[in-house]
């Protein structure tokens, strides 16, 4: 099956550790995206890829890092600097950054305590 | 910065009626609308989308609007289903980004 894979569904952690969120696609797209989603809350881009290595930060970056070292591949890492974690966190890809549809994975819910 | 405003945020029909909800975005420059459909737990699907070429699209029981002028978009789902229930959101392409809605939720009650 072709698509993007996130793992994994639920996380929990600790305040003050940092933790990385998984995101996979076979769809041989470039582009790759980064939300957040609070509850009554839009989706809100963290950082995108539009291609292998390279990245730039959205509109809430801040606490949050990633990596593309692989076209298939996007990692999230939320930092301890990060002040609420806690958020359903969901990775996005389209063929490329002009196409602007993007097809979304079945999301990642962190809980930090 | 740029923004989209969704409404109405929560949205109750019966089942066989039409749900409409609104969007009005602020970039003038934005060239793509796109629908998402989000059910509980899950990510967000690709419903409809339109592009500012047209005023109209239809797909089946789903339609959208585009208002370039005023900048308004709104999507039109006929003849309700239950499996219709879920969280709705618009969308415009801003730059290389989309900016997202507050998002609907629509009930659906049979």
């Amino acid at each position: 099956d072709g698509g993007i894979t996130q793992s994994p569904k639920y996380l929990f952690r600790k305040e003050g550790q940092n933790v990385t969120l998984s995101c996979e696609q076979n769809l041989n797209h470039d582009a790759m995206y980064w939300y957040r989603q609070d509850p009554g809350q839009g989706l809100r881009l963290i950082y995108y890829s539009q291609i292998v290595n390279d990245f730039q930060k959205g509109d809430i970056a801040e606490g949050y890092s990633v990596s593309r070292e692989k076209k298939e591949s996007f990692p999230l890492t939320v930092t301890s600097a990060q002040k609420n974690p806690t958020a359903f966190y969901l990775c996005a890809s389209s063929i490329s950054a002009l196409s602007y549809e993007q097809y979304f994975g079945p999301g990642t819910r962190l809980t930090v305590t | 910065g740029e923004n989209v405003e969704q409404h109405p945020s929560t949205l109750s029909v019966q089942e066989g009626d039409s749900a409409v909800i609104k969007c009005t975005y602020s970039d003038s420059a934005s060239n793509y609308f796109p629908w998402y459909k989000q059910e509980l737990g899950k990510g967000p699907q690709l419903i409809i989308d339109i592009r500012s070429n047209v005023g109209e699209k239809k797909d089946q029981r789903i339609a959208v609007t585009l208002n370039k002028t005023a900048k308004h978009f709104s999507l039109h789902i006929t003849e309700t289903q239950p499996e219709d229930s879920a969280v709705y959101f618009c969308s415009n392409q801003a730059g290389t980004a989309l900016i997202f809605g507050k998002g609907t939720t629509l009930s659906v009650s049979s």
